[in-house]
């Protein structure tokens, strides 16, 4: 089963911030936070992930609180492109195991022009 | 790196027939993993192999499907005797099992049962 809860859809404006929230309530010690989106007949893309500390990227930055309960997504300038399925994701850091990617529902993100 | 590859990209076929889909993963990438995708769902985990070891099946998995990877690169997921409930998206992804580890999907192969 999934581990995260995020919101079911989301509107966004076109050139604005798009933050995409995800409760995370369970996490353990060892287990990362993981974004994945899908943009509409595609395959799921990787965005970025982070273990506690903020990440930021070419695509995105990862916000996690203190207490690794919830994170959030932040497209910083938000495009017509950025349109698609966002999924949260709890897994272990796969150094010495695997682990594979549950995806729960996601967030459908619009962004309207 | 050219990214996962799937083939063919849709399928067509015909209650009770048997189908075969290929994926070819990103070179030197050990893991792959198969999902299904039905419209509205997200993914939802098939099978998992490390190398040309199959290590995890779902109980999604029923005994019309297999899947095999048998030199450790490429594999196939193969169903028989298809019905109409076995139409969705069939996803490929791969990783590596050191450092990087995100996993890296293809495009998919949608099936039509009809």
């Amino acid at each position: 089963d999934a581990k995260t809860t995020q919101p079911t859809s989301m509107d966004c404006a076109e050139g604005r911030a798009a933050n995409l929230p995800c409760n995370h309530s369970t996490i353990s010690g060892n287990e990362y936070v993981y974004w994945y989106r899908q943009i509409h007949s595609q395959g799921p893309q990787y965005i970025i992930h982070g273990l506690k500390n903020n990440e930021t990227n070419e695509m995105a930055s990862l916000i996690i609180t203190e207490d690794r309960k919830s994170s959030t997504l932040i497209l910083p300038h938000a495009t017509l492109r950025d349109t698609a399925v966002y999924y949260c994701i709890v897994r272990v850091g796969m150094k010495t195991s695997y682990d594979k990617v549950i995806f729960g529902p996601g967030t459908s993100l619009s962004v309207i022009p | 790196d050219t990214g996962v590859s799937q083939d063919p990209r849709h399928k067509i076929t015909k209650r009770g027939q048997n189908v075969t889909f290929r994926c070819d993963p990103i070179s030197e990438h050990n893991r792959l993993y198969w999902y299904r995708q039905t419209l509205g769902q997200g993914p939802e985990f098939l099978t998992y192999f490390q190398n040309e070891a199959q290590l995890e099946k779902s109980r999604l998995l029923s005994d019309r499907f297999s899947a095999e990877r048998p030199k450790g690169s490429f594999s196939t997921l193969e169903i028989q005797r298809t019905e109409q409930g076995d139409s969705a998206m069939y996803l490929c992804a791969s990783s590596r099992d050191v450092g990087n580890t995100e996993a890296f999907f293809g495009q998919g192969t949608r099936l039509t049962v009809v």
